[in-house]
């Protein structure tokens, strides 16, 4: 079973600047999930797509970053314009379960994006 | 607002020991635990679990302990070895909430296990 797939493995932008990252999640997973980890920090959740509407975007920067799940699968998270501190890991996770109930199940993380802004 | 706390950033043990690793958390209303490893330059992977209702799950050489009142777990790892080398972070949930599946993640200990 192939996981999940992230690029560009490595990114580097001067601020100001906009950036694009790509996720395919595990296939028939319906629960993506899109993280922001600073260095020496834990992972932060920045938005959770059920299939391809949003469930929860509470503690994503909306005037700068954007994200989408068209069809319900491939992800992309946007920043524009970029920051100094949005310098971070990008880690994009899938699931199979979904948020109305059921078994708390596994998320599965891609390798992540290393983004650097200068 | 740090919900869930790694107070140790770093441990050390020798291989064949004991290595034990601590997590903290405030919100009472965290009902799932979860630990996850990560190496360098790959994405965090899940390790073991356990829920609010036991106060123990073992999984091999590793087990993790709950302590509700206290709001406290623990991670053993018996015996360990080199390659538990890695950053382990817990992670916890209110599996029952509105926002299911949302992880709260601690800032993570190094393990570092020497031959």
């Amino acid at each position: 079973e192939a996981g999940v797939a992230q690029s560009p493995r490595y990114k580097i932008i001067e601020k100001r600047q906009s950036v694009a990252f790509w996720c395919n999640p595990i296939s028939g997973h319906a629960t993506l999930y899109w993280y922001q980890q600073i260095l020496g920090q834990g992972p932060k959740l920045l938005i959770q797509f059920q299939n391809n509407g949003v469930v929860d975007d509470s503690q994503l920067p909306k005037d700068r970053f954007s994200a989408e799940r068209l069809k319900g699968v491939d992800s992309t998270l946007k920043i524009q314009p970029a920051k100094l501190e949005d310098s971070a890991v990008y880690l994009c996770a899938s699931s199979s379960t979904s948020p109305s109930g059921g078994p708390m199940g596994t998320q599965y993380f891609g390798p992540g994006t290393r983004l650097t802004v200068l | 607002d740090q919900q869930v706390k790694q107070n140790s950033p770093s441990l050390s043990v020798q291989e064949g020991r004991i290595s034990i690793l601590n997590c903290d958390y405030t919100n009472s209303m965290f009902d799932y635990f979860l630990w996850y490893k990560k190496y360098p330059a790959e994405g965090p992977t899940f390790l073991i679990s356990i829920s609010s209702i036991k106060d123990k799950n073992e999984d091999g050489r590793f087990t993790v302990f709950l302590n509700k009142s206290a709001k406290h777990l623990s991670l053993h790892i018996v015996p360990s070895q080199p390659g538990d080398s890695a950053v382990y972070f817990c992670a916890a949930v209110n599996a029952g909430g509105t926002s299911y599946g949302k992880l709260t993640f601690g800032q993570g200990t190094i393990l570092t296990v020497h031959p």
